[in-house]
């Protein structure tokens, strides 16, 4: 199948600074990146859809100023949290869709664990 | 508005007994139904996923699923549970939207198997 990977894997950060996470598609293109925040013994919640060449669609609730999303390229979106605090900790997943439509199967990444102190 | 519903939040089974993880969800139109297993620390793997036709689906690793529209459900079955299939189980309903196919989660079921 398609593969996604993310980087980096995990995170330590100290609180204030930021830190910019990336989510490549290895093998195909992907006009629509998906970035997800899961916290401990949750589930995944959607925080935003990463468009190429357009501004990121953020959901409910979720800050665009501290969550800067950018989709450089068919094959790269990037996510940074700016000025994290602890409270942003959390493991952080992406997916992408080879294809449009109710039949692209959405492939993630490995995960990025962030950890700030 | 869409949602998952996965009313079990640990099951234990023991080696070689079969398994039932239950998912309900809510949403208008034709569902796109989908079972994701992460292990600890990783990322989401497919095991498989209900788009049309045949409501039983066959997945990966022995796994197979049901959809039954009059019951809202989308129950994850195998017949024999093996060790390595300790972790934890994402159900997740699709929906179209113009840039593709969006994802609600499930909150998932961890599941343990005890030899």
């Amino acid at each position: 199948g398609a593969v996604v990977s993310q980087h980096p894997s995990r995170v330590i950060c100290k609180s204030g600074t930021s830190v910019k996470i990336e989510c490549r598609s290895l093998d195909f293109q992907a006009t629509t990146m998906f970035w997800y925040r899961q916290f401990p013994k949750q589930s995944l919640m959607l925080m935003a859809t990463s468009n190429e060449g357009s501004k990121a669609t953020y959901e409910q609730g979720v800050e665009k100023d501290k969550f800067l999303i950018n989709h450089a390229s068919l094959t790269l979106s990037t996510l940074t949290v700016t000025s994290a605090h602890p409270e942003d900790s959390s493991f952080y997943i992406c997916s992408a869709s080879p294809g449009t439509g109710a039949t692209g199967e959405l492939f993630f990444g490995e995960g990025s664990r962030l950890t700030v102190l | 508005a869409q949602s998952v519903t996965q009313p079990d939040i640990h099951i234990t089974v023991s080696e070689g007994a079969s398994l039932e993880l239950r998912c309900n969800y809510s949403y208008g139109a034709t569902p796109y139904l989908f079972w994701y297993v992460q292990s600890p620390g990783q990322g989401l793997q497919l095991l498989l996923k209900y788009f049309s036709g045949d409501t039983l689906v066959q997945g990966i690793k022995g796994f197979e699923a049901e959809f039954k529209r009059s019951q809202s459900s989308f129950n994850l079955r195998k017949p024999s549970v093996h060790w390595s299939d300790a972790a934890e189980y994402f159900c997740a309903v699709g929906y179209l939207m113009e840039y593709g196919n969006k994802l609600v989660f499930g909150a998932g079921t961890i599941l343990r198997v005890k030899s």
